[in-house]
This record gives C-alpha cells, structure tokens and sequence, in this order.
C-alpha cells in the first residue's frame, strides 16, 4: 500500500532560522515524489517533482532532494510569508497522488 | 487562463439531500482530478479523468458518488443522500499528459453537512 509520512506534523521558526522537513514513502513502484505548499483556505500548489536518488530542485529559499527512502525540503533563511502547509506525495502510477498529512509550517519576526 | 476554477466555494446542507460541485479545469489540460480533504489531513484521491473518460476511481468512492465530464471540459462531482461524514474540502485538479508536470489545484469547494 501507498504511504507517505511527514514529520514534524507543525514547526515555528524564526525569520532566518534554517530547517528541514522530512517525507518518508514507500518505495516500491515509486514514479516520482512531489511537495506542494497549501495556504489556508486554498487548495495545494505544486513546487517540485522529484523522480530517483540523488536529485535536488531548488525555487527561491525552498530546496527539496530525494534519498532511497526519503526527501527533505530545506528551507533557507525563511521569512514569514513562507507560512504555510507543506504537504509530500508519492505517485505509483500515472494519474494518482497519495499524500501525507502536511507539515504546519509558521515563521516568526 | 485563470487557472482552475469550483463553484460553489461553500455549500450547507442538511444530512440526506443530493449536492453537486462543478470544475472547470485550464482549458487545455486534458486530465482531470477530484481529492477530498478533511482537516489536519492530505488531500485524498477520489477519480480522475482523462478527456472524458473516467479511469481511475478510490475505493473511498461510494455508490453515492458519482462524476462525471462530459465532452472533457468541465466536471460535476454529485454526493446523492449526504452524511455528516461527508463534510470535507473537495479538490479539482488539472493536468496536462504527464503528472510530473504537477498537478493545478482549485480552490476547493467545503461542504458542511449538518
């Protein structure tokens, strides 16, 4: 069975201080390992795809990498506008996402 | 393109009645997707369409629900005789071939049942 785990489940930096959030997921017919960042009230919005070990993408502070068994989402020097919930998936086939349940992500002045 | 679009983006209603949820997708996307949501969790899959075939529906998906797209433009999810374990966030979501293009999320439709 598909499972995504996210942890920690909420983290408050603050502004500047440096972290990661950790996605682990089964590996078994992994196809490509995806992070999407929601705003209440909003749905998911896409930041990268990830597809084999060793990959890294990066878009402004955020920078995601795959490992065998997990990835990681650093985020360097955050601000406060990067509060949000940081949600991972894995997809096994061509169509479906399976998520986790997000980390709450809140940065401080 | 203004992206993804559902209406309505509230919906009240009492345990029993039908409710219907419209998508439209960008226009030029041709696969289509439905996700529940309830709070504190990721969103979970419920159907996904490609033009206007349905391909793919969950488990989760009883016989009270029901999509569909005709001619691959627009979709309608029905939920017919709601229950209170109904109330969640519902997602459309477009792409265009490949889903490692990312998906584009609407805003969601939240339905309450009381």
């Amino acid at each position: 069975e598909d499972q995504v785990t996210q942890s920690p489940e909420a983290l408050r930096l603050q502004e500047g201080e440096s972290s990661s959030l950790n996605c682990s997921y089964t590996v078994s017919g992994l196809r490509g390992l995806f992070w999407y960042r929601q705003d209440p009230g909003k749905g998911p919005e896409f930041l990268f795809t990830l597809y084999s070990a060793g990959e890294e993408k990066e878009k402004e502070r955020l920078k995601a990498t795959l490992t065998k068994k997990e990835s990681f989402l650093h985020i360097t020097a955050p601000k406060p506008e990067d509060s949000a919930t940081y949600l991972c998936a894995r997809s096994g086939t061509a169509s479906k996402l399976t998520f986790g349940t997000g980390t709450r992500l809140q940065v401080t002045l | 393109d203004t992206g993804v679009s559902q209406d309505p983006r509230h919906k009240i209603t009492k345990r029993g009645q039908n409710v219907t949820f419209r998508c439209d997708p960008i226009s030029e996307h041709n696969r289509l997707y439905w996700y529940r949501q309830t709070l504190g969790q990721g969103p979970e899959f419920l159907t996904y369409f490609q033009n206007e075939a349905q391909l793919e529906k969950s488990r989760l998906l009883s016989d009270r629900f029901s999509a569909e797209r005709p001619k691959g433009s627009f979709s309608t999810l029905e939920i017919q005789r709601t229950e209170q374990g109904d109330s969640a966030m519902y997602l459309c979501a477009s792409s265009q071939g490949f889903i490692g293009y990312g998906y584009t999320f609407g805003s969601g439709t939240r339905l309450t049942v009381v």
